[in-house]
């Protein structure tokens, strides 16, 4: 049984470059959600999927910062031209998709992202 | 305004000492569930305890208990039997809404976490 996995686990970019994060969620599960976390705060909700349908962004999130789950599976977060302030952890979680409140989100390792 | 408050940023405590986390949260919906977490150094972050807003009892997951008051919207963890294992920053989060609308139940939003240290 694996859990949740990201890559890469560090990226160090310079400003203005593109980079591109992957996550793969626990098989089966249909609910894939991203969050951004910076040092000393908590997770930071960005966006999630339920299977390859986009549900929610939240109103945080520039127009610099694309997601996707082309086939309901592993989901690509992608940062065009990074700013230091984009310097964070980026963490990828995924769920069954429970209709209920006991839908529980289980975390990835997260990509370490330093915007020099 | 903020979700979730979590009012103490570090605590210390000894080893086989039992420690409670604060954790008080904001919502006008009826229907919301409260998760901790905990998040050792290394950065992953683990699923610890979940509490349903209309959940009768207090959850408990081994040595982890969560004390929910609703009343007074607070759902603290209480961890026995501290372990150096427990070292690790803890965060309180909720989601709203997964009753009555399945757009809304999805995001959890986090406090700003508790870091724990535990002691020999």
């Amino acid at each position: 049984d694996t859990g949740v996995s990201q890559d890469p686990r560090h990226k160090i970019t310079k400003r203005g470059q593109n980079v591109t994060f992957r996550c793969d969620p626990i098989s089966e599960h249909n609910r894939l959600y991203w969050y951004r976390q910076t040092l000393g705060q908590g997770p930071e909700f960005l966006t999630y999927f339920q299977n390859e349908a986009q549900l929610e962004k939240s109103r945080l999130l520039s127009d610099r910062f694309s997601a996707e789950r082309p086939k309901g599976s592993f989901s690509t977060l992608e940062i065009q031209r990074t700013e230091q302030g984009d310097s964070a952890m980026y963490l990828c979680a995924s769920s069954i998709g429970l209709a209920g409140g006991t839908d529980t989100q289980y975390f990835g390792p997260g990509t370490r992202l330093t915007v020099l | 305004a903020q979700k979730i408050t979590q009012t103490q940023p570090g605590m210390f405590v000894q080893e086989k000492e039992a420690v409670t986390l604060d954790c008080t949260y904001d919502t006008s919906d009826p229907s919301y569930g409260l998760f901790w977490y905990k998040q050792p150094s290394s950065g992953e972050m683990i699923f610890l305890i979940y509490q349903g807003s209309y959940d009768q009892q207090n959850a408990t997951e081994g040595r982890y208990s969560l004390n929910f008051q609703k009343a007074r919207k607070s759902a603290n963890l209480v961890i026995s039997a501290s372990q150096l294992g427990d070292s690790a920053m803890y965060f309180c989060a909720m989601r709203e809404g997964y009753r009555y609308s399945t757009d809304s139940w999805g995001k959890l939003q986090f406090g700003a976490g508790t870091q724990v240290v535990v002691t020999p």
